[in-house]
C-alpha cells in the first residue's frame, strides 16, 4: 500500500511569489491534515479535511493560505502571495476513520524556502 | 506555557540500556495520547498510542500515561542505535467523538544511542 505522497518535495521561492503543495492521501483515507513546522518550533497543526469539506480550519495562519480537496482525493496548499515566515516543512497527514483514535500516516513533507 | 512540551535534548543513552523519554502536556481534557519516531529528513511515524492511565507496551517499546499529572512517558528498552531519531509527542483532544482530531505536538526530543 502507498503511503502518504507530497510534491514538491523542495521549493525554493521569493517572497511575493505564488507556490502550490500537493499531497495524495493514502487510497481510501476520507481524513486529510495539514501541518507546518516552523524552524525551531513544533509541529503545528494548519486544517483537517474530512473527504471534501473542511473540517477544521482553525490552525491557517491567514487568509494567504488556501487548501483544496476537491473530490476528496488529492489536496492542495497555496500560498499567495508567499511571506519569508512561511518558511518550513509542511506536512500532509491522513487517516482512515475518525475519533481521534486512528492513526494519522504522515507524509515526507515539503520543505519550502521563501527568500 | 507549550500545550505539550519536551525536553528538546540531545539525550544521549549507552547501547542496550532503557531510554526514557518525558512529555507534559497542559489541556486536562486531553483524550489521546501518541509518540512519533522522526528520522532526520523523513515523515514522523507513530510508534505507541495511548488512551488509559497505565502502561502499554508494545515490543521494547512502553508508554505510560497519568492523566492525573498530565503526564506521558516512553521507554524504550535495550536501546539500539537504529533508535537514534527525534520522539514526538503529540496529543489529541478527541476518543470517540468525530471531529477537532488535530494533533499537537512538543518540539520533539532528539535521542541517540551511543555504541
Amino acid at each position: 500500500e502507498a503511503g502518504v505522497t507530497q510534491f514538491p518535495s523542495h521549493s525554493v521561492i521569493e517572497k511575493g511569489q505564488t507556490v502550490t503543495l500537493r499531497c495524495d492521501p493514502i487510497s481510501g483515507h476520507d481524513n486529510l491534515y495539514w501541518y507546518r513546522r516552523v524552524m525551531g518550533k513544533e509541529i503545528k497543526f494548519l486544517l483537517h479535511f474530512v473527504k471534501e469539506s473542511k473540517q477544521d480550519e482553525s490552525g491557517m495562519p491567514n487568509n494567504r493560505f488556501l487548501a483544496e480537496r476537491t473530490g476528496g482525493t488529492y489536496s492542495t496548499l497555496k500560498v499567495q502571495p508567499a511571506e519569508l515566515e512561511d518558511s518550513g516543512v509542511y506536512f500532509c497527514a491522513s487517516s482512515s476513520a475518525g475519533g481521534g483514535t486512528d492513526t494519522q500516516y504522515f507524509g515526507p513533507g515539503t520543505r519550502l524556502t521563501v527568500l | 506555557q507549550k500545550e505539550v512540551e519536551q525536553n528538546s535534548g540531545p539525550l544521549s543513552v549507552p547501547e542496550g540500556a532503557i531510554a526514557s523519554l518525558n512529555c507534559t502536556y497542559s489541556d486536562r481534557v486531553s483524550q489521546s495520547f501518541f509518540w512519533y519516531r522522526q528520522y532526520s529528513g523523513k515523515s514522523p511515524e507513530l510508534i505507541m498510542s495511548i488512551y488509559s492511565n497505565g502502561d502499554k507496551e508494545d515490543g521494547r517499546f512502553t508508554a505510560q500515561l497519568n492523566k492525573a499529572s498530565q503526564y506521558v512517558s516512553l521507554l524504550i528498552r535495550d536501546s539500539q542505535p537504529s533508535d537514534s531519531a527525534t520522539y514526538l509527542c503529540a496529543v489529541s483532544l478527541t476518543k470517540f467523538n468525530f471531529g477537532n482530531e488535530k494533533l499537537t505536538f512538543g518540539t520533539g526530543t532528539r535521542l541517540t544511542i551511543i555504541p
